[in-house]
This record gives C-alpha cells, sequence and structure tokens, in this order.
C-alpha cells in the first residue's frame, strides 16, 4: 500500500541558510500535518493543511511557512536556519472528507541538521 | 487544551514477562486516544487508538489499552513482552477525529533476554 513520502530523507544545512522539505501523502488524502521532534524529545506538532488551506496552526516559527499544492502535497519551507532546528520532521496525512475517524499515517521523516 | 503524561521515560522488562506502559491525559471535551511506536530512526506507527467505541481496545502485535474515564489514563498493556517490541512508545491524545495530535513524552521500553 502507498505510504506517506517524505523527501529528502536527510538534509545538512549551515545556519542562517534555507532548507525546503517535502511531503507527499498517501493517495486521496486531502490533509497534511507537520510535526517537529527534537532529539529525546516528543513530537511537536507544528501546522496543518485541509483541502490545501490552513486548518490548524501549533508551536511552528515564524521563520517557518508551510502550503499545501493543488496536487495535494505539502512543503515546509525553513529560512534563517538555526541549530536549534536540527531536529526529525514528521508529515502525516489523513482522509477528512466523508466524515468518520481520519487515521494519520506517518511519514518516515526527514532529519535536518543544522551546523 | 490536552496533555498527555507517561509515567516513566524507561520501562525494562525480561523476554515473556507483562508489559505495562502508562499514560495519563488531560482532556477538557471526550478525547481521542492513542499509542504510537517508534522504531530508530523511524516514523510513528499507530499500535492502537480510543474513539469512543469499546473501552477496552486491541491493537496490533498483541497490545492493547483500557480507556478509564474516572482514572483519565489509557494505559497499554502486552501479556508477554518480545525482544521486538524494543521500541519508543507514545501516547497521544486529540480533541477531534482528525485534528493534531498533542504527543507524551515517550517510554523506551527495553526488553531483555
Amino acid at each position: 500500500a502507498a505510504g506517506v513520502i517524505q523527501s529528502p530523507r536527510h538534509l545538512i544545512k549551515e545556519k542562517r541558510e534555507t532548507a525546503t522539505l517535502k511531503c507527499y501523502p498517501i493517495p486521496r488524502h486531502d490533509t497534511v500535518y507537520w510535526y517537529q521532534q527534537g532529539p529525546g524529545q516528543d513530537p511537536q506538532f507544528l501546522i496543518s493543511f485541509y483541502e490545501k488551506m490552513q486548518s490548524d496552526k501549533g508551536s511552528i516559527p515564524d521563520r517557518f511557512s508551510a502550503q499545501q499544492f493543488s496536487d495535494y502535497h505539502s512543503e515546509l519551507n525553513m529560512s534563517s536556519l538555526e541549530l536549534g532546528d536540527s531536529a526529525l520532521y514528521f508529515c502525516a496525512s489523513s482522509q477528512r472528507t466523508g466524515g468518520g475517524f481520519a487515521e494519520a499515517f506517518f511519514g518516515q521523516g526527514t532529519r535536518l541538521t543544522v551546523v | 487544551a490536552q496533555s498527555v503524561t507517561q509515567l516513566g521515560s524507561h520501562v525494562s522488562v525480561s523476554e515473556g514477562a507483562l508489559v505495562l506502559l502508562r499514560c495519563n491525559y488531560s482532556s477538557s471535551v471526550p478525547p481521542y486516544l492513542f499509542w504510537y511506536v517508534q522504531y530508530p530512526n523511524q516514523g510513528l506507527q499507530l499500535l492502537l487508538k480510543y474513539t469512543s467505541a469499546a473501552t477496552l481496545v486491541k491493537g496490533i502485535n498483541g497490545f492493547e489499552a483500557e480507556f478509564k474515564k474516572s482514572e483519565t489514563s489509557f494505559h497499554l498493556t502486552k501479556p508477554s513482552a518480545h525482544m521486538s517490541d524494543a521500541a519508543e512508545y507514545f501516547c497521544a491524545v486529540s480533541s477531534t477525529s482528525y485534528g493534531k495530535l498533542t504527543f507524551g513524552q515517550g517510554t523506551i521500553l527495553t526488553v531483555h533476554p
């Protein structure tokens, strides 16, 4: 079965650089979530999109932005990178339309290292 | 607002022993509750979920959890631990069936031969 695809899997950037993380949801899923998991930490919700519109916002820094495109893939753009941005970034997708429980399926994550 | 507290950041058991991972939640609305497992450098895999149906929920790999409203708990159990169960386990809560998840701090399960 198709899963959530995240690219790249690993990314190394220098301080003050910009990074773009991509997420390709499971086909027919209309909702995308982004989470950040720092070393030894629990995943923290950043932002979510439903039908290409932002649906909820968590602890996402102003230096970060995200969007969901017409094909439902999503990108997380991170600017002016700081050492503290080093983390595992997860994308999850679900199918909200149609009602019922919308289970979130997680991708493998992108490990961002800022040096 | 919701929150989750997992009691014990590390739990160690012998192979074949009972696994008990504790989770307490706080929620102003009836919660949706989840247990996820994470293997090193892997994504999060859903073990089981509580969605206001049966209070005893069975999941994959022999795990189950019981929702106890009076105790605001959702503890994860498995009768007999296997070496392959060694991983980090996260309890999570959501206020809707489609909303963001709030995770607990995680519990690292170690299984000894």
